[in-house]
């Protein structure tokens, strides 16, 4: 199946700090990569949608100059944490679509990052 | 009322038994369903699709689908221990490409 590659897993951070986590689609081109957030014990929050050559699609309540995202390529989706804080630590897992037919792509996630700022 | 809800669980089953998940949907529209997988610390990882009434089958798991009702389901038969875990269903609505996850049913498996 699709594979959908992410890094770093971990990372630990001073309170001040800008974090970039990086997520690749390594067998398909992906035009839309998602980033989700996730809380412990808790399901998944979209937080945006990364369109490859032009701005991210922020959900309600997330803040797009705090959680920069660039989708420069057909493969590459950014998300950087900018004056990252102790509120920001979570689990950050991105996704792409990959499509086995028209109109039902599957959603497929990387290893995600978890964060931890101090 | 959430766009997609799920019982939290725990469900706990004994190994060599059938956990039957359950999950409704509000969004009457909605074309896709999703099972997913999610080991404590770890990203979900895909399960099954379903995208038509009915069930479909894939090794130990089945998925069904019924949208006069609103509600897909996912049978695991033969519970292993490994099959511990937290199950998230997704719902690709019917406009926009984004899927919504529900809360998700924590499993646990006893040997």
């Amino acid at each position: 199946g699709a594979v959908v590659s992410q890094h770093p897993s971990r990372v630990i951070c001073k309170s001040g700090t800008s974090v970039k986590i990086e997520c690749r689609s390594l067998d398909f081109q992906a035009t839309t990569m998602f980033w989700y957030r996730q809380f412990p014990k808790k399901s998944l929050m979209l937080m945006a949608t990364s369109n490859e050559g032009s701005k991210a699609t922020y959900e309600q309540g997330v803040e797009k100059d705090k959680f920069l995202i660039n989708h420069a390529s057909l493969t590459l989706s950014t998300l950087t944490v900018t004056s990252a804080h102790p509120e920001d630590s979570s689990f950050y897992i991105c996704s792409a679509r990959g499509w086995r037919r028209a109109g039902t792509g599957e959603l497929f996630f990387g290893e995600g990052s978890r964060l931890t700022v101090l | 009322q959430k766009e997609v809800e799920q019982n939290s669980g725990p469900l706990s089953v004994p190994e060599g038994a059938i956990a039957s998940l359950n999950c409704t949907y509000s969004d009457r529209g909605s074309q896709s369903f999703f099972w997913y997988r999610q080991y404590s610390g770890k990203s979900p990882e895909l399960i099954m699709s379903i995208y038509s009434n009915g069930d479909k089958e894939d090794g130990r798991f089945t998925a069904q689908l019924n949208k006069a009702s609103q509600y897909v389901s996912l049978l695991i038969r033969d519970s292993q221990p490994s099959d511990s875990a937290t199950y998230l269903c997704a719902v690709n609505k019917a406009a926009g490409n984004k899927l919504t996850f529900g809360g998700g049913t924590r499993v646990l498996v006893k040997p």
